[in-house]
């Protein structure tokens, strides 16, 4: 069975730290994509992976870095993490050949204080 | 640019009774449509969709038809259970190359006993 797994499902975190949030697939899927999902805005896109080691901003890639040294794993960094990042943050995957059949992890829920 | 409008919830009904989510879109070329479903405590999923006019994608149950006229994808079911209450999101995919999908803002769908 297809799997996404996020490391936590909730995080508590301080302004100001640097906090990582860590995905990995096992479906050997080329793409890996990072949202947040807030209520009333849907989700966005914060990055997308099309292979190791590189990326593409989405929507909303401000105050967030990704890194992807191995396939199976997509890493979200808030570097300085501020109170506006309190969030659900989807990891999802996909295929390259199609991109718009995306599984996705069950969230991890970050609360900044 | 793309946009997805999907109407505003919640959304309460009684088992058994009839399920439409109206879905709208926006976009430029021919978009791929899609309907995704969080069930509580989960990631989405994709439920159906339609990659071109008068397509209908179906699942579970579920049927949402492509009308590129009213530029619409809306999702129905015919006699809902329990088991359906879930967050319901539309989403596209413009095509030519994008690797974006844009969600709408999601649907909650709560049916009673």
């Amino acid at each position: 069975d297809v799997k996404v797994t996020q490391s936590s499902r909730y995080l508590v975190k301080r302004t100001g730290e640097k906090v990582f949030l860590e995905c990995v697939q096992d479906m050997d899927h080329e793409n890996m994509f990072w949202y947040r999902q807030d209520p009333g805005l849907g989700l966005r896109l914060i990055y997308f992976s099309y292979d190791v080691k590189m990326k593409e901003k989405g929507d909303i890639p401000e105050g967030y870095s990704v890194s992807r040294e191995k396939k199976e794993r997509f890493s979200l960094i808030l570097e300085s993490a501020s109170t506006n990042q309190t969030s659900m943050y989807l990891c999802a995957s996909s295929l390259i050949r199609d991109l718009n059949i995306q599984y996705f992890g069950a969230g991890t829920r970050l609360s900044v204080l | 640019g793309d946009s997805v409008t999907q109407m505003e919830g919640p959304v309460t009904l009684s088992e058994e009774a009839f399920l439409t989510i109206n879905c709208t879109y926006t976009a430029t070329g021919y978009p791929s449509l899609f309907w995704y479903v969080q069930y509580p405590g989960e990631g989405l999923q994709l439920l159906l969709k339609a990659t071109k006019a008068d397509d209908k994608g179906s699942n579970k149950g579920f049927e949402a038809t492509y009308r590129k006229e009213t530029t619409s994808f809306h999702l129905e079911k015919g006699s809902v259970q329990v088991s359906d209450s879930a967050v319901y999101f539309c989403a596209l995919n413009s095509g030519a190359g994008s690797y974006q999908l844009t969600f709408g803002k999601g649907t909650k769908l709560s049916v009673i006993p």
